[in-house]
């Protein structure tokens, strides 16, 4: 099956700068990538995602890359703000594990201000 | 947030009994999941559905059962908890349209502790 890791387990930025969050896979048949963003005591949400047949993605702050041959897909923030403090989860399936996803460990993510 | 709710929210019990947790949604979405949350170790499937009735194991079943008669509902067993089965349970359901997977959007949660 699928396998995910996720890296770094802790990132401290300060408020306005950038921060990166890689993940690793392990299915080349996985097609579907997503991220989650979830706040203290809440749900995981969606906040971006990719699929194979693209190679970047943006939304306002947020951008995610996808490298298929390497197998590894990046979260990047920039501007960070105070609020973008959560744990953050990248995820892979498809393909293969159709109907499921495969999540990484998460990233506690702190910002500065 | 989609229309999914889970019963209950908290729950405290005792090790060697029967624990059921519910997950209810209300748009229609084939998928069905129950998910696990520990420290260091993400969210981790434990069992899922793809329709009424039809369900398969994730990477940590052992403990667990589930049931789906009706599209809206998900339940969750643990047969006899142990302390181990101490954590975050999250149910979460999706459509599934696209090359195989697709979103899937989380419930509140419920907080479990066996003692």
């Amino acid at each position: 099956g699928e396998n995910v890791e996720q890296h770094p387990s802790t990132l401290s930025v300060q408020e306005g700068d950038s921060a990166v969050i890689k993940c690793t896979y392990s299915d080349s048949a996985s097609n579907y990538f997503p991220w989650y963003k979830q706040e203290l005591g809440k749900r995981p949400q969606l906040i971006i995602d990719i699929r194979s047949n693209v190679g970047e993605k943006k939304d306002q702050r947020i951008a995610v890359t996808l490298n298929k041959t390497a197998k590894h897909f990046s979260l990047h923030i920039t501007e960070t703000q105070p609020e973008d403090s959560a744990v953050y989860f990248c995820a892979g399936g498809g393909g293969t594990s159709y109907g499921k996803l495969t999540f990484g460990q998460g990233t506690i993510l702190t910002v500065h201000p | 947030d989609a229309g999914i709710t889970q019963s209950p929210r908290h729950k405290v019990t005792e090790t060697g009994t029967p624990v059921t947790l519910r997950c209810h949604q209300t748009e229609n979405h084939r998928y069905m999941y129950w998910y696990r949350q520990d420290p260091g170790h993400g969210l981790r499937l434990i069992h899922y559905s793809y329709g009424v009735k039809d369900t398969d194991k994730g990477e940590v079943s052992d403990g667990y059962s589930v049931s789906r008669s009706k599209t809206e509902d998900f339940l969750l067993t643990l047969e006899s908890a142990t302390s181990s089965q101490t954590s975050v349970y999250f149910c979460a359901i999706s459509e599934s349209r696209l090359a195989g997977v697709d979103e899937q959007y989380f419930g509140p949660g419920t907080r479990l502790t066996v003692t």
